[in-house]
């Protein structure tokens, strides 16, 4: 089955204790990109990758850090959380279109995340 | 820049009626556009999306959306409302290589 997948799905953390969300997608797209989700904002991107080993900033990337070393995993990475970050954080994947745009995103089952 | 605003962050209406849900878009290009759905405790999914061939749109679960570049809008629509329809919708708008989410709607249906 085509998916998108993430871990955990649910999480509740300390300030300052550095956490991973991991990302699977096994539909060898090359672009992949994190959001969150908060009340009244809708989704907004974090990060984002178009092929392994390139990466770039979304419209919130404080505070976040992520990698890409293989073409299906792409892992969000909370240096130091801090209560700001407490949201609910999902993971997409895509395809380019013959113009070169992002084509239609599969988005992840979500990651509720709560900073203490 | 692309960008979307969807008009009105709630709507509410009876089983069997029309739902409207209105997304406006802004681009410098012609634009790609998407309307997803978030049933609760889940994640998105594609409904529809228009990437410049027709101008009517049609999606799963008998949603549709109309592209009118005169109004720049693309609005999503179905003819009889459904209890299962309650959910969050988001249109969205491709720049280049993002994906600009409006606020979204929440869409509730009344017996």
């Amino acid at each position: 089955e085509a998916q998108v997948t993430q871990n955990p799905r649910y999480l509740i953390t300390v300030t300052g204790k550095k956490l991973t969300v991991t990302c699977s997608q096994n539909m060898n797209h090359e672009y992949m990109s994190w959001y969150r989700q908060d009340p009244g904002l809708g989704l907004r991107q974090i990060y984002y990758s178009m092929n392994v080993e390139v990466t770039d900033k979304g419209d919130v990337p404080e505070g976040y850090k992520v990698s890409r070393k293989e073409k299906r995993n792409f892992p969000l990475i909370l240096e130091s959380p801090s209560p700001n970050q407490t949201s609910l954080y999902f993971c997409a994947s895509s395809l380019f279109t013959s113009g070169g745009r992002t084509d239609t995103q599969y988005f992840g089952p979500g990651t509720r995340l709560t900073v203490l | 820049a692309q960008s979307v605003t969807q008009l009105g962050s709630h709507v509410s209406v009876s089983e069997g009626a029309l739902v409207l849900l209105r997304c406006n878009y802004s681009s410098s290009v012609p634009p790609y556009l998407f309307w997803y759905v978030q049933y609760p405790n889940q994640g998105l999914q594609l409904l529809l999306k228009y990437t410049s061939a027709a101008t009517l749109v049609k999606g799963i679960n008998d949603f549709e959306a109309e592209f009118k570049k005169s109004e720049t809008s693309f609005h999503l629509t179905k003819p009889s409302a459904h209890m299962s329809d309650a959910a969050e919708y988001f249109c969205a708008v491709v720049n280049t290589d993002k994906l600009i989410f409006g606020t979204g709607t929440r869409l509730q249906v009344f017996p």
